[in-house]
């Protein structure tokens, strides 16, 4: 059982490069997210889903797009880098949202570098 | 909106010393998750509190709920170094919104 399998493990771009950070799930979790850590800041929600075809903004989404066209996947994209968005991604994953459902499983993130 | 504030923000303690971690949310906790994060990598499930006052605990971690207060507390008995690392709380401030927020974290040294 794969859990939550983020790719790529490490990035570097460029200011005004685009790319797409994957996420995918097997384990038919309806409730995925993706959050960034940086130092002294905890977790920040940039976007989550509740289900296929529904997404909605966390506290960051500024700067990222999401969507969700299957369960199983949920891509997040930088349209434009920029090193403010040098960080490390999570995506996690739930049976459900809210504190009546399943906790959430994590991903091992992506290590993202802006020049 | 709802904020999740650790205390403290680092811990360095001697093998074998108790201690706690404490979560405390500016709004009404509808439930709180606990998780661990070694360095560099993902986080994992530790705990989840629903009510108020429940008590939980697994092996020597024991994590407790207090709704009026709006805080948690992660007690650690006879730290080991094996519990090195980041402590983080996570919340739904709504009880079923989907926007899971989490502390700042608190990082934890345990000397040999």
């Amino acid at each position: 059982n794969a859990g939550v399998t983020q790719t790529p493990k490490f990035q570097v771009l460029k200011t005004g490069q685009s790319m797409t950070l994957q996420c995918a799930q097997d384990m038919n979790h309806e409730y995925m997210s993706w959050y960034r850590q940086d130092p002294g800041m905890g977790l920040r929600l940039i976007h989550y889903s509740v289900g296929a075809g529904i997404t909605d903004q966390g506290e960051v989404p500024n700067g990222y797009n999401v969507s969700r066209s299957t369960t199983e996947d949920f891509p997040l994209r930088l349209l434009s880098a920029a090193p403010s968005q040098t960080s490390v991604y999570f995506c996690a994953s739930s049976y459900s949202a809210g504190t009546g459902g399943s906790p959430l499983h994590f991903g091992n993130g992506t290590r993202l570098t802006v020049t | 909106s709802q904020e999740l504030e650790q205390s403290p923000q680092s811990l360095i303690v001697q093998e074998g010393k108790n201690l706690t971690i404490n979560c405390t949310s500016s709004k009404t906790l509808y439930g709180l998750y606990w998780y661990k994060q070694k360095y560099g990598e993902g986080l994992i499930f530790l705990m989840m509190l629903q009510k108020g006052g429940e008590e939980k605990s697994h092996e020597k971690i024991t994590a407790k709920l207090d709704e009026k207060k709006q805080q948690s507390s992660l007690h650690i008995t006879a730290s080991q170094p094996s519990h090195a690392g980041i402590y983080l709380c996570g919340a739904d401030g709504s009880g079923n919104t989907g926007k899971l927020i989490f502390g700042q974290g608190t990082t934890l040294q345990v000397k040999p």
